[in-house]
């Protein structure tokens, strides 16, 4: 079974400043993937950035950069200078890696806000 | 704007009524997925169609009936649903079933069950 932790329901953060959100995930699976995803208020989810179990290098998305230790089963969300748009309600997500795993794991989300 | 619609974005509906929500999608993609979300909670997982076929039912009740009627269209058929059925339904599609490959997801129903 997967499981996805989100540990920080809301966090407050200044505009142009950088914030980190905390994902810890549990898999037994040595292939998988993981991504963020973005819910503003208005409903649409809207996805970030992906990183897969066996790649060596951090994904960058333009402001999006994920902090992936594989060995601490971590992978946090980093958004570098922060804007009022990017508040909103923030989910990890996990899938495994066999090829009939078509289940997208959620945790429980982070909401940000971003303060002016 | 996504590339994923879902109409139509708002519905209200009494329990005893008949209706049916629609998703499309352009992108090629070969899988499609519902979800159901409540407030300030993470999607669930409700249906999965690969190739137009059914793969995954996650235990819904039958008053929810998915169909596929090809490779762009997704459906649900809701009938005789219950108040605690009022949530933002959200569709999906990925390109396949691999784990690198994202799903992305439509603006999304809400639905109110009067």
């Amino acid at each position: 079974a997967q499981k996805i932790t989100q540990t920080q329901p809301g966090m407050f953060v200044q505009e142009k400043e950088a914030v980190t959100l905390d994902c810890t995930y549990d898999t037994s699976d040595p292939s998988y993937g993981l991504f963020w995803y973005k819910q503003p208020s208005s409903g649409e989810m809207i996805f970030l950035i992906y990183q897969g179990s066996y790649d060596q290098q951090n994904a960058t998305e333009g402001r999006y950069s994920l902090n992936f230790q594989k060995a601490r089963k971590s992978a946090n969300l980093v958004i570098s200078a922060s804007q009022l748009g990017d508040s909103a309600m923030y989910f990890c997500a996990m899938r495994g890696g066999r090829s009939n795993d078509y289940k997208l794991s959620f945790g429980a989300g982070t909401t940000v806000t971003v303060r002016a | 704007d996504t590339e994923v619609t879902q109409t139509p974005k708002h519905l209200v509906m009494g329990m005893t009524n008949k209706k049916s929500l629609k998703c499309e999608q352009h992108m090629g993609h070969r899988a499609m997925y519902w979800y159901k979300q409540k407030a300030k909670k993470p999607p669930e997982l409700m249906f999965v169609y690969s190739y137009e076929k059914l793969s995954i039912n996650e235990s819904v009740p039958s008053r929810f009936s998915p169909e596929c009627p090809n490779s762009s269209l997704l459906n649900l058929h809701l009938h005789a649903l219950q108040p605690e059925d009022s949530a933002l339904y959200l569709c999906a599609s990925s390109q396949g079933t691999l784990s690198r490959q994202p799903q992305h997801f439509g603006d999304g129903t809400r639905l109110s069950i009067l």
